[in-house]
């Protein structure tokens, strides 16, 4: 089975464009992460989907981002303008309910962006 | 905020060397995992510890988690080229909250040959 799926694997851009990010869960996983990592920042949560509804999107730095999951197996964080300081690898990861703490996220290759 | 700190924050040693790398909190955790992540990839699970005061133990990596289950400990035991990575612990908090885990600042590990 394929593992999480991630696109573009780069982007650069110029500020003040829109940027989306898309991702394609684990066949069968019901939930869905979005990670922002930087070296200042470290990785952070940016929001997280269950069954296709966003649960918590306290993480989400503002306005300018926004995710949707449509359905099952597709999700987008879109960066609407952009800025540099959004500059960074994101990371969408999936996971399964029912292995209760033990519970495994499976991350994708990560898209770095550019915004210059 | 439940906030992991790492240490040390970057590490280079030679090859066939001991190390150890700590994840603290002043949070209790439901359970901690430490996950790898190598350049290029995104972060691939290791272990998961759930009970305070207890080891697992993979290959050359020992994993062991605080007894107040606040902070867990990695050592690696004669260190090769290929445990070279980013090292990442994760926290749960509240039981129900399974879902969603809380990373670490990350120690950045490079061992040369």
């Amino acid at each position: 089975d394929a593992g999480v799926i991630q696109s573009p694997r780069h982007e650069v851009t110029e500020m003040g464009q829109e940027v989306t990010l898309r991702c394609k869960p684990i066949s069968g996983h019901d939930y869905l992460f979005w990670y922002r990592q930087t070296m200042m920042r470290g990785l952070e949560l940016l929001i997280y989907f269950n069954n296709n509804v966003p649960i918590d999107d306290s993480g989400m730095p503002e306005d300018r981002f926004s995710a949707k999951m449509p359905n099952a197996s597709f999700s987008t964080l879109k960066i609407q303008p952009s800025e540099p300081r959004d500059s960074a690898v994101y990371f969408c990861a999936s996971s399964q309910t029912g292995t209760g703490i033990y519970n495994e996220q499976f991350f994708g290759p990560g898209t770095r962006l550019t915004v210059l | 905020t439940q906030l992991l700190e790492q240490s040390p924050q970057f590490l280079s040693i030679q090859e066939g060397e001991n190390l150890t790398v700590y994840c603290n909190s002043s949070s209790v955790f439901s359970s901690l995992q430490w996950y790898r992540q190598e350049p290029g990839e995104g972060p691939v699970l290791l272990v998961t510890v759930v009970t305070g005061g207890e080891v697992k133990k993979l290959k050359r990596l020992t994993f062991q988690f605080g007894d107040a289950r606040k902070d867990s400990s990695l050592h690696i035991t004669a260190a090769q080229p290929g445990d070279t990575g980013l090292y990442l612990c994760a926290g749960r908090g509240r039981p129900g909250g399974y879902q969603k885990v809380t990373f670490g600042t990350g120690t950045k590990l490079q061992v040369i040959p």
